[in-house]
């Protein structure tokens, strides 16, 4: 099994160009996240989609744009690039958002870094 | 709010010695803890996790307790090795029986170098 599998792992963009971020999950899970990672600050959640058809922002949404394509996809979008989105970004999936918390166990793709200079 | 605080890093040991890496946190309810582990150039893994009050987390020679009263989930592993050298990342979600989206906060994350 591929996991979670995220695409490009490396791109280099000028401020103002736009990207998407590709991510796909063969696992059948219902939920899928986008993350962004920064020294000393963790993972922040930039946006989710709890199931095929919905998404819903996270923490740091601002200057992103999320498409969930199918049960699989969940893309993520940078419409006019900017240097604070300088990041390392992880798409994630799970069985489910709600209820059984405990069993909300989230499984990750190896991350895309992204340098907009 | 909730939140998680993590020691800071970089941790340094000697192969074969004790780690410990603290984790507490500060949240309304009761939430589920966790640590993953991010080895370089990957994406994070789930360690171990714990559900609720005084469970033990246990995998591949970590452990962490929930312990409601100090609202902590250190992690220990009694001897490392070279290949445990990676970050770390406590994190928490709560339990919200209402259903909606169920937030995964994380810590920091702490990075572990071990050398022979």
């Amino acid at each position: 099994n591929a996991g979670v599998t995220q695409t490009p792992k490396f791109q280099v963009l000028k401020t103002g160009q736009s990207m998407t971020l590709q991510c796909a999950q063969d696992m059948n899970h219902n939920s899928m996240y986008w993350y962004r990672q920064d020294p000393g600050m963790g993972l922040r959640l930039i946006y989710y989609s709890a199931s095929e058809g919905t998404t819903d922002k996270g923490e740091v949404p601002n200057g992103y744009n999320v498409s969930r394509l199918n049960k699989r996809e969940f893309s993520l979008r940078l419409e006019s690039a900017a240097p604070s989105q300088t990041s390392v970004y992880f798409c994630a999936s799970s069985e489910a958002t709600a209820a059984l918390s405990g069993a909300n166990v989230l499984t990750f793709g190896a991350g895309s870094r992204l340098t907009v200079l | 709010g909730n939140s998680v605080t993590q020691m800071e890093g970089p941790v340094t040991l000697s192969e074969e010695a004790f780690l410990t890496i603290n984790c507490t946190y500060t949240a309304t309810g009761y939430p589920s803890l966790f640590w993953y582990v991010q080895y370089p150039g990957e994406g994070l893994q789930l360690l171990l996790k714990a559900t609720k009050a005084d469970d033990k987390g246990s995998n591949k020679g970590f452990e962490a307790t929930y312990r409601k009263e100090t609202t902590s989930f250190h992690l220990e592993k009694g001897s490392v090795q070279v290949s445990d050298s990676a970050v770390y990342f406590c994190a928490l979600i709560l339990n919200m029986f209402s259903g909606g989206y169920n937030k995964l906060i994380f810590g920091a994350g702490t990075r572990l170098a071990v050398h022979p």
